[in-house]
């Protein structure tokens, strides 16, 4: 089974729009780290959020927001005012705290902000 | 020190041949990890060290692939016998320490990349 999936491969938002890009993970583990990495064409990967297992309170970075629903497995990243230079791939990730040090990354949304 | 630097940066190798890749860490980092990316695809683990140990490998790294971080400050990723099935992006990142329980606080970092192409 996949540890992190992301279903959409991908997604257009139109310059200062709001845009939400899924992720669902699945893991045994009680401690569990989630994260939002940002890919531009360079190749480099940007990090852009956290979120604990335990945290009760969603992350907020900024223009970034991560929508946190414990029960479904499901770690949504949005994206608030997109911008030009927000177009890139994004990635969601998952780090089992008990189990490796390795992150679990899904396939990615290509994100196309439209000005 | 401005973050992960790996060198080179493009790699174009005839199949059979052997490549090797540099990573420097962050000077204060510990923890090195190698990553490979494939086309549409996200980053897939291959193995990390913690100081100048080699702790954990993924089956992915087969017996052509090789990883030394030899003074646990730089790392280096041989292939040898290259195949056109290596080609791909690969990623390397620094971390301070697991993370646990702050993430964001001790977040890993990644390079830019090398990418490899195996004709």
């Amino acid at each position: 089974a996949q540890k992190i999936t992301q279903t959409q491969p991908g997604m257009f938002v139109q310059e200062k729009e709001a845009v939400t890009l899924d992720c669902t993970y699945d893991t045994s583990d009680q401690s569990y780290g989630l994260f939002w990495y940002k890919q531009p064409s360079s190749g480099e990967m940007i990090f852009l959020i956290y979120q604990g297992s335990y945290d009760e309170q969603n992350a907020t970075e900024g223009r970034y927001s991560l929508n946190f629903q414990k029960a479904r497995k499901s770690a949504n990243l949005v994206i608030s005012a997109s911008q030009l230079g927000d177009s890139a791939m994004y990635f969601c990730a998952m780090r089992e705290y008990l189990t490796g040090n390795q992150f679990y990354f899904g396939t990615g949304t290509s994100l196309t902000v439209i000005p | 020190d401005t973050g992960v630097s790996q060198d080179p940066r493009h790699k174009i190798t005839k199949r059979g041949q052997n490549v090797t890749f540099r990573c420097d860490p962050i000077s204060e980092h510990n923890r090195l990890y190698w990553y490979r990316q494939t086309l549409g695809q996200g980053p897939e683990f291959l193995t990390y060290f913690q100081n100048e140990a080699q702790l954990e490998k993924s089956r992915l790294l087969s017996d052509r692939f090789s990883a030394e971080r030899p003074k646990g400050s730089f790392s280096t990723l041989e292939i040898q016998r290259t195949e056109q099935g290596d080609s791909a992006m690969y990623l390397c990142a620094s971390s301070a320490t697991s993370g646990q329980p702050r993430e964001a606080n001790y977040g890993y970092t990644f390079g830019s990349g090398t990418r490899l192409t195996v004709v």
